[in-house]
């Protein structure tokens, strides 16, 4: 089955302590993304990577790191947490060949940073 | 970053009832594409659009692209229960599709 495979879908995490987010896709596509979502505010891109060692910063890029050794994995890390990073992350993917091709979604990564 | 406004935020209607939502933008978009959300879910594309005034149904909803091409407009005819989530318009601003810039979303939520 084609997806987006995000881990883990709950994480309660303390400030300061570094995490990855992990995400993988089964889709051969070449374009990945990584967003949050927060109420009031919708889906805020990161990072966003076209191909693998290729990655660019998003609208909110600060406070995270994002690496694209293989093109099936966007690992999204946090170095050192903020409570501001609270949030839901969604990872996405979608063939290279632009705008006309939808983004996957995965289902979604709930942080929590006391 | 750019800022894809959406309203209403959230409404709550009644089965069977037809809604209206838009997008609007402050810069040109080429593009527009509505996604909707259910809840614990990532969202999923509904419709995508690509020239400015075009109109583009899927089933029960249609959406349009604005003329001025800073706005779009989604609408669901005959709601039923399981239209229940958040509605996002999204698109890569003028330019560039790297770039996949989504709204505020709206919530819609309906009564059976």
């Amino acid at each position: 089955e084609a997806q987006v495979t995000q881990n883990p879908r709950y994480l309660i995490t303390v400030t300061g302590k570094k995490l990855t987010v992990t995400c993988s896709q089964n889709m051969n596509h070449e374009y990945m993304s990584w967003y949050r979502q927060d109420p009031g505010l919708g889906l805020r891109q990161i990072y966003y990577s076209m191909n693998v060692e290729v990655t660019d910063k998003g609208d909110v890029p600060e406070g995270y790191k994002v690496s694209r050794k293989e093109k099936r994995n966007f690992p999204l890390i946090l170095e050192s947490p903020s409570p501001n990073q609270t949030s839901l992350y969604f990872c996405a993917s979608r063939d290279g060949q632009g705008y006309n091709s939808p983004l996957h979604f995965g289902n979604g990564t709930r942080l929590t940073v006391t | 970053g750019q800022q894809l406004n959406q309203s209403p935020q959230s409404m709550f209607i009644q089965e069977g009832e037809d809604v209206s939502m838009n997008c609007t933008s402050s810069s040109i978009f080429n593009t527009w594409l509505w996604y909707k959300q259910e809840p614990g879910e990532g969202p999923v594309l509904l419709i995508a659009l690509y020239k400015a005034g075009e109109l583009t149904s899927n089933g029960r909803l249609t959406a349009q692209f604005g003329i001025t091409r800073k706005d779009s407009f989604l609408n669901i005819s005959a709601s039923i229960p399981s239209d229940v989530g958040i509605y996002f318009c999204a698109g890569p601003p003028s330019g560039g599709y790297q770039k996949v810039t989504f709204g505020t979303g709206t919530k819609l939520q309906v009564i059976p």
